[in-house]
């Protein structure tokens, strides 16, 4: 199966900063998504995006399809952001999740 | 409406009990999925429902089982369970499989 490797493992940020988080693929996908995982558990949908750019408030996605990549641009950090953010993607079936980015954002 | 319910949110059991988790959702989704999560992992694949029939169970043990009443609801029975089987277990749902998948709130499940 596709193998998704997620970078970095974990970010600590000042309130304010930017940061961007990277999700590499072993093969081609046709479904990507990321997600915000909150402290409660709660899988929140960021981004469907198996190609292109899409941008969402503070927020934005890039997935270079043709490299087996994915990016998320996280601006203007706020400690609300805190929590884990996973990539999932698959070939033409089932997503398989990267082992996520753990972010802290402090005060 | 673009919401996965699931019930109990959360539930704590002894090894001889059974009980069930539901989830439910009403965007006219075809495919439902559970998944179990473990403490700083990712969510784990166990059974995807497709049309109402089950397609995909990632070897799952026998004491979880899971059950697909109608396109709207997905049931998930519990019987005998270990206390390793203690997790976050999620549902989700998708238009079809290998679309954009919704997720539930989760139930976070304690096995005594």
């Amino acid at each position: 199966g596709i193998q998704v490797e997620q970078s970095p493992p974990d970010l600590i940020l000042q309130e304010g900063a930017n940061s961007t988080l990277r999700c590499n693929f072993s093969d081609s996908v046709n479904n990507l998504q990321w997600f915000h995982q909150n402290p409660w558990g709660q899988l929140i949908n960021l981004f469907y995006i198996p190609s292109g750019t899409k941008q969402n408030g503070r927020l934005s996605a890039t997935t270079v399809a043709t490299e087996r990549y994915s990016l998320l641009y996280i601006s203007s950090s706020q400690t609300t952001d805190s929590g884990v953010y996973f990539c999932a993607g698959g070939g033409s079936y089932i997503p398989t999740f990267g082992r996520g980015t753990s972010l802290i954002v402090h005060p | 409406d673009t919401e996965v319910t699931q019930t109990p949110k959360h539930l704590v059991m002894g090894m001889t009990n059974k009980k069930s988790l539901k989830c439910e959702q009403h965007m006219g989704h075809r495919a439902m999925y559970w998944y179990k999560q473990k403490a700083k992992k990712p969510p784990e694949l166990m059974f995807v429902y497709s049309y109402e029939k089950l397609s995909i169970n990632e070897s799952v043990p026998s004491r979880f089982s899971p059950e697909c009443p109608n396109s709207s609801l997905l049931n998930l029975h519990l019987h005998a369970l270990q206390p390793e089987d203690s997790a976050l277990y999620l549902c989700a749902s998708s238009q079809d499989s290998g679309f954009e998948q919704f997720f539930g709130p989760g139930t976070r499940l304690t096995v005594l």
